[in-house]
């Protein structure tokens, strides 16, 4: 049973800035979301995470709404490198039955020239 | 060293070998993990190994045996696979497992050929 849903693609001219949408309605007080990427024909590659305050690192920004059902990645400025599978996950800060990073379908993110 | 490495990249095999899978790891995680990635599908949890022990088993058939001799090292041993199980399979690490938000560090994958 899936916990996020994303749009199945996108497009994002080289240069500007992508926002990659996530919902997670169902998401729990102690879940994070996390966000991955995978290149392809590479493996997985973690981008950054958060529980409920906006997050930024040097690789992208991730805001959470306050009620936490939704969140969206955003790339600053894509390059024809970032285009890839970008999954966003639910997991559980703790409980050894719940710790389970399940990937669903993901967003395939085209980066234009 | 933040890498996982993974051996070998390519391997094809028939019906009735044995083969094995290895991953090694140098970052003091806890926890590691196998999942197998059809073509243009998400990566699928396999299992689970923390502090050496096998924690989760997503119901996958006894012809894939996980190992773990030590916390750097992950084996996944073949026998008598079918030609549906040729996948990319992947394996990760993490800093620890059911009780941190620490990331999953992924190798390269290995790429089975089931002939």
């Amino acid at each position: 049973d899936a916990k996020t849903t994303q749009p199945p693609s996108m497009d994002c001219a080289e240069g500007r800035a992508a926002n990659l949408p996530c919902n997670h309605s169902t998401i729990s007080g102690n879940e994070y979301v996390y966000w991955y990427r995978q290149i392809h024909s590479q493996g997985p590659q973690y981008i950054i995470h958060g529980l409920k305050n906006n997050e930024t690192n040097e690789m992208a920004s991730l805001i959470i709404t306050e009620d936490r059902k939704s969140s969206t990645l955003i790339l600053p400025h894509a390059t024809l490198r970032d285009t890839a599978v970008y999954y966003c996950i639910v997991r559980a800060l703790q409980g050894t039955s719940y710790d389970k990073v399940i990937f669903g379908p993901g967003t395939s993110l085209s980066v234009i020239p | 060293d933040t890498e996982v490495t993974q051996t070998p990249k390519h391997l094809v095999m028939g019906m009735t070998n044995k083969k094995s899978l290895k991953c090694e790891q140098h970052m003091g995680h806890r926890a590691m993990y196998w999942y197998k990635q059809k073509a243009k599908k998400p990566p699928e949890l396999m299992f689970v190994y923390s502090y050496e022990k096998l924690s989760i088993n997503e119901s996958v058939p006894s012809r894939f045996s996980p190992e773990c001799p030590n916390s750097s090292l992950l084996n996944l041993h073949l026998h008598a696979l079918q030609p549906e199980d040729s996948a990319l399979y992947l394996c990760a690490s993490s800093q620890d497992w059911g009780n941190s938000a620490g990331e999953l560090f992924f190798g390269e994958g290995s790429r089975l050929t089931v002939l």
